[in-house]
């Protein structure tokens, strides 16, 4: 398979805890994002980066959010100090350059108990 | 502030019946429009992709259009069947440089009655 892939699917902790999710983008796409989707709502936008560059980040990343790519490949999303709110469906997509479309990973399902 | 609304929320269809969903947005401003599937607590499935030029995409029993100077997009969906359940996402991406976020609707939820 060689599409978008997540690691953990899913994932339960407790309140305080930190946890770290993982996005493997497809192989040649040098664009990678971030999204975080709630019960009954669309994707809302986190974070993106072009390689290893990080060019945006939405006021929602508050700073308990870092994101990272270090060579331009796969990326982490880290949430420290979890709380109750974060629990969401976190999703990865990639993209090329001047390419048609964003592609979809299926997603890091977080429950903060 | 980009605003996309999809309506209906919900809609049940007889199986075999052709079906209109439909996306709007509030800024004309757009690179492209991008319509997704979502299968409950899964990822999203790319469907089309219509460009700001383009008037319409069409895959297989799918076809989307787009009217940029009204903001709004139409997936049609020809002869549903069951397997057509799912919820779809309409998204789009602004035209300025740089900007490369995709702005959601929060879906419409499709069920066909078999």
């Amino acid at each position: 398979d060689t599409g978008v892939s997540q690691d953990p699917r899913h994932k339960i902790t407790k309140r305080g805890q930190n946890v770290t999710f993982r996005c493997d983008p497809i192989s040649e796409h040098n664009r990678l994002y971030w999204y975080r989707q709630t019960l009954g709502q669309g994707p809302e936008f986190l974070t993106y980066f072009q390689n290893e560059a990080q060019l945006e980040k939405s006021r929602l990343l508050s700073d308990r959010f870092s994101a990272e790519r270090p060579k331009g490949s796969f990326s982490t999303l880290e949430i420290q100090r979890t709380e109750q709110g974060d629990s969401a469906m976190y999703l990865c997509a990639s993209s090329l350059t001047g390419g048609l479309g964003q592609f979809f990973g299926p997603g890091t399902r977080l429950t903060v108990l | 502030k980009q605003e996309v609304t999809q309506i209906p929320a919900a809609l049940s269809v007889p199986e075999g019946e052709n079906l209109v969903l439909n996306c709007s947005f509030t800024d004309s401003a757009i690179y492209n429009l991008q319509w997704f599937r979502q299968d409950p607590g899964k990822g999203l499935t790319s469907l089309l992709l219509i460009q700001s030029s383009q008037r319409e995409q069409t895959s297989g029993r799918l076809n989307a259009s787009l009217d940029k100077s009204s903001g709004r997009s139409t997936l049609y969906i020809a002869a549903s069947q069951p397997g057509d359940s799912a919820t779809y996402l309409c998204a789009v991406r602004a035209s300025n440089f740089g900007n490369e976020k995709l702005t959601f609707g929060t879906g419409t939820r499709l069920t066909i009655i078999p």
